[in-house]
């Protein structure tokens, strides 16, 4: 069963053009986490948020945590090819550090 | 610091061999994770620990062993493989659980392409 899906879940798009990736649940989370990972290595964290309605920023990237907590999303801005990657959401849920993960989305920013 | 390595990069095995996937780190994470990634799955979680001696099934054990002898180590065993095993399998740390109701940051190591034929 998988309790986060991600859409879409390939994006390709041209250099300077903005972008959002949803991560959806049915299920609250205690956090949420945004992982990106290029090919060939691990996921890299980018962002953690907590609080339901929280916004944080990460120079052109926003995370936003839904005001229930079940959802979540990330807009890139003037996306770069740099921003190239497979981007993961991944929820926390109970005591543990045991993260559900999302689907992923597959970004492919062209120069 | 390494952070965390994983051994072998690469491995193909034969159908019902064995074979140990293994992990390091030297963060003194208590919190280690072995996770595999599929095509349009994301990462599902086989395997964690919360500090030597104590380990826990995740979300897709079946077919896989782990132990926690020391703190630094977390090795994925593979008892009998089967093509369905065919994946990139990725292990991670962490420094604590949750804290103050957040994920710890998870540390991931750079993968094993397995394929088993």
């Amino acid at each position: 069963t998988q309790l986060l899906e991600q859409s879409p879940q390939f994006l390709s798009i041209q250099e300077g053009e903005n972008l959002t990736v949803y991560c959806n649940s049915s299920s609250v989370f205690s956090s949420l986490q945004w992982y990106r990972q290029e090919p060939g290595e691990g996921p890299v964290l980018l962002v953690t948020v907590v609080t339901g309605g929280e916004v944080k920023k990460l120079k052109r990237l926003t995370f936003q945590f839904g005001d229930a907590r079940k959802d979540s999303s990330l807009h890139i801005t003037a996306a770069q090819p740099g921003d190239t990657g497979l981007y993961l959401c991944a929820g926390a849920r109970g005591a543990t550090n045991k993260l559900i993960f999302g689907t992923g989305t597959l970004l492919a920013v062209q120069p | 610091n390494a952070g965390v390595t994983q051994t072998p990069k690469f491995q193909v095995l034969k159908t019902g061999q064995s074979m140990t996937l293994q992990c390091a780190q030297d963060m003194n994470h208590e919190y280690m994770s072995w996770y595999r990634q599929d095509p349009g799955m994301g990462l599902r979680l086989i395997h964690y620990s919360v500090g030597a001696g104590i380990t826990d099934q995740g979300e897709v054990p079946n077919g896989y062993n782990v132990s926690r002898s020391t703190t630094e180590d977390f090795p994925l065993r593979l008892l009998s493989a089967a093509p369905s095993q065919t994946s990139v399998y990725f292990c991670a740390s962490s420094y604590a659980g949750l804290a103050g109701g957040r994920a710890d940051t998870q540390y991931f190591g750079p993968g094993t392409r397995l394929t088993v034929l």
